[in-house]
């Protein structure tokens, strides 16, 4: 079973500042790894799939990247409104489906 | 863009079966996607149930896979899902969902279900 670990748990951070959030996987999920943002109350939002490509009207301050087992979800330029719950998830092939990681919170510092 | 809407019962008692159904509306559920259900205990993180291709071909997760089943209703665009023998860790919010390249793309607002007596 692969396993997604997220960090920091929790990320206090300025409007303006970079967001670097980090989500490292125990074995290769080749670049099936998505994000997703979640406000309180609300649904999650897909913000990248395919660890770099960006969803369908989310700001280009949004980005993804990885190295190897190592994944990353930078926000450029925090906008008061990006202080929300992120979560990455990958998906396998063998059984099929979907994991995800146990969350990283952004909160203004 | 596809909106999903879940509906069922908000209270289910431990030992029984939770029924939900998912409304697709502004696309087709023989769209050629798959489509998913995820839950979020309260305060948790997320878990994915399953999901159901346009044909009818299931995954289900390994965790919930001998109590879980998800069918389609072509002639109503929904899906549906059913979880047996509940327990109060079943308690949770319960979404649908659109499935897109090895990612969950669109979310309905989600339904709590809790369990208990």
């Amino acid at each position: 079973e692969i396993v997604l670990t997220q960090s920091p748990g929790t990320l206090s951070l300025s409007p303006g500042d970079r967001a670097t959030l980090s989500c490292r996987a125990s074995q290769s999920v080749s670049s099936y790894l998505a994000w997703y943002q979640q406000k309180p109350g609300q649904a999650p939002r897909l913000l990248i799939y395919g660890a770099s490509s960006r969803a369908t009207g989310i700001p280009d301050r949004f980005s993804g990247s990885e190295s190897g087992t190592d994944f990353t979800l930078t926000v450029s330029r925090l906008e008061p409104e990006d202080f929300a719950m992120y979560y990455c998830q990958q998906y396998r092939s063998s059984p099929p489906g979907y994991t995800f990681g146990q969350g990283t919170k952004l909160e203004i510092k | 863009q596809v909106q999903l809407q879940e509906s069922g019962p908000g209270l289910v008692k431990p030992s029984g079966t939770l029924s939900l159904t998912c409304a697709v509306s502004s696309g087709s559920i023989n769209s050629g996607t798959w489509w998913s259900w995820v839950r979020q205990p309260p305060e948790k993180g997320l878990e994915w149930i399953g999901e159901i291709s346009h044909g009818g071909s299931t995954n289900y997760n390994p965790s919930l896979k001998s109590r879980v089943t998800i069918l389609l209703d072509k002639s109503k665009n929904q899906l549906s899902l059913n979880l047996t023998s509940v327990t109060a860790a079943d308690t949770a919010i319960y979404y649908c969902a659109n499935n897109g390249y090895y990612s969950i793309h669109h979310w309905g607002q989600g339904t709590l279900v809790a369990v208990s007596s």
